[in-house]
């Protein structure tokens, strides 16, 4: 069954500095997805993105926050410049263009700001 | 804005006991309800999902749901559980309509004990 992917598994960087988290969506899902979940917190939406460009997006998603298709297979998450508080299990999902399918979650991407 | 609430953070359970985890919702409008379950260190998997029609949804691994729209609640069950079942579940809502973000539980720990 295809998967979402989500590279690196674990990331860890000094605050202050940018990071880049890298998802494959499943290849032909059309919407795309973030959400982060913070230690001991509930899961919580960032963005969704379709055709090139941010569909929904929470007051989380500031403008430290990006994202972007930059080619036929990734979708990535920039945060700029890092703080403590960004420290969280980062997750990637996506989900098909046609009404009511859900969304399929990668395996995220543990980030830790020191 | 919707919210979910799931009422019991740790449910532990004997193995071939029967198992519901609890779980409502709040909403103003037409609502999708989900459950996903995460085994340790992997991603958010679907077990089931509730868009319409017959109230008792059946899912993977002999789960089931049942949306009761007068108490809005949406609680998972399962006959016999096994000890493969000790997972973390969360209960989801999203507005109906495609690619919405959604609205997580605060997740409920399900222990199945030999």
């Amino acid at each position: 069954e295809p998967e979402v992917t989500q590279t690196p598994s674990h990331q860890v960087t000094q605050m202050g500095q940018e990071v880049i988290l890298r998802c494959v969506p499943i290849s032909n899902h059309l919407y795309f997805y973030w959400y982060r979940q913070i230690l001991g917190q509930k899961v919580e939406f960032l963005v969704s993105f379709y055709n090139n460009e941010i569909s929904e997006k929470s007051e989380i998603f500031d403008d430290q926050f990006s994202v972007e298709r930059p080619d036929g297979s990734n979708f990535t998450l920039k945060i700029r410049s890092t703080k403590l508080e960004d420290s969280a299990m980062y997750f990637c999902a996506s989900s098909r263009l046609v009404n009511n399918q859900p969304q399929h979650f990668g395996d995220g991407t543990r980030l830790s700001i020191l | 804005a919707q919210s979910v609430t799931q009422l019991d953070s740790q449910v532990p359970v004997f193995e071939e006991a029967p198992v519901e985890l609890r779980c409502n919702y709040s909403s103003s409008v037409s609502v999708y309800l989900f459950w996903y379950v995460q085994y340790p260190n992997q991603g958010l998997q679907l077990l089931l999902k509730y868009l319409s029609g017959s109230t008792l949804v059946k899912g993977i691994n002999g789960f089931e749901a049942e949306f009761n729209k007068s108490q809005t609640s949406f609680h998972l069950r399962k006959p016999s559980v096994h000890i493969s079942d000790t997972a973390e579940y969360f209960c989801a809502v999203s507005i109906s309509g495609s690619a919405r973000q959604l609205t997580f539980g605060s997740g409920t720990q399900l222990t199945v004990l030999p």
